[in-house]
């Protein structure tokens, strides 16, 4: 299907586990996003990419790294989950600057 | 620091009428504003955007207002539906963040009443 998908859409991980979230787009975006999302702070930015091998950090990229070997692919890993990395992470992506960003439908994220 | 916000945290209409949601930024650089809206479970949806060399740009019954004097953005829809229930956030971009990151206010929730 075209679009942005993300998977899981629900996941619950243990303290000091390592999660990898997935993010597609099937529209050859050179801009891809990674951001939480949290009660009383909206959206905040993680990890952004401009291009494949091409990637940089956001406001919150603490415990969190990505990778972009290929364009169309961009997965967030946490390293060492905490509880405070409890939330809804959306992955967004966009062709240009200065245009708007499409977003996946989000993946919950719960560390017990 | 700079900071993007919203004056109301909620706003209930009744189905028919038309609502404003208010957006207050304080980067006087911001150079590009989007309006999102987002549904409970989904991901934010594009609505509506606005470049800074205009102060007003409509869409399909949306429309968005752009006050640089007064640093404040807002959303107007016309003839609310029980569709437009969802919360509604503002974003923008400036000079002090990366060329593409966004900034996003914590949102409006937007409750319509039939």
């Amino acid at each position: 299907d075209a679009g942005i998908t993300q998977s899981p859409r629900y996941k619950i991980t243990e303290t000091g586990r390592q999660v990898t979230l997935m993010c597609h787009q099937t529209w050859s975006h050179s801009y891809m996003f990674w951001y939480r999302q949290d009660l009383g702070h909206g959206l905040r930015l993680i990890y952004y990419s401009a291009a494949a091998d091409i990637t940089d950090k956001g406001e919150v990229s603490d415990g969190y790294v990505v990778s972009r070997s290929k364009t169309e692919n961009f997965p967030l890993t946490l390293e060492s989950a905490t509880r405070s990395q409890t939330s809804v992470y959306f992955c967004a992506s966009k062709w240009q600057m200065n245009t708007e960003a499409f977003f996946g439908q989000g993946t919950r994220l719960t560390v017990v | 620091g700079e900071s993007v916000g919203l004056h109301l945290p909620t706003l209930s209409v009744q189905e028919g009428d038309n609502s404003i949601i208010n957006c207050a930024y304080s980067n006087s650089a911001s150079d590009y504003f989007i309006w999102y809206k987002q549904e409970s479970g989904k991901g934010p949806q594009f609505i509506i955007d606005i470049r800074s060399n205009m102060d007003k740009r409509q869409g399909q019954r949306v429309t968005v207002l752009l006050n640089k004097t007064v640093k404040h953005l807002s959303l107007q829809i016309a003839a609310t539906q029980p569709g437009d229930s969802a919360v509604y956030f503002c974003a923008e971009k400036g000079a002090n963040l990366s060329n593409n990151d966004m900034r996003f206010g914590a949102g409006t929730r937007l409750t319509v009443k039939p």
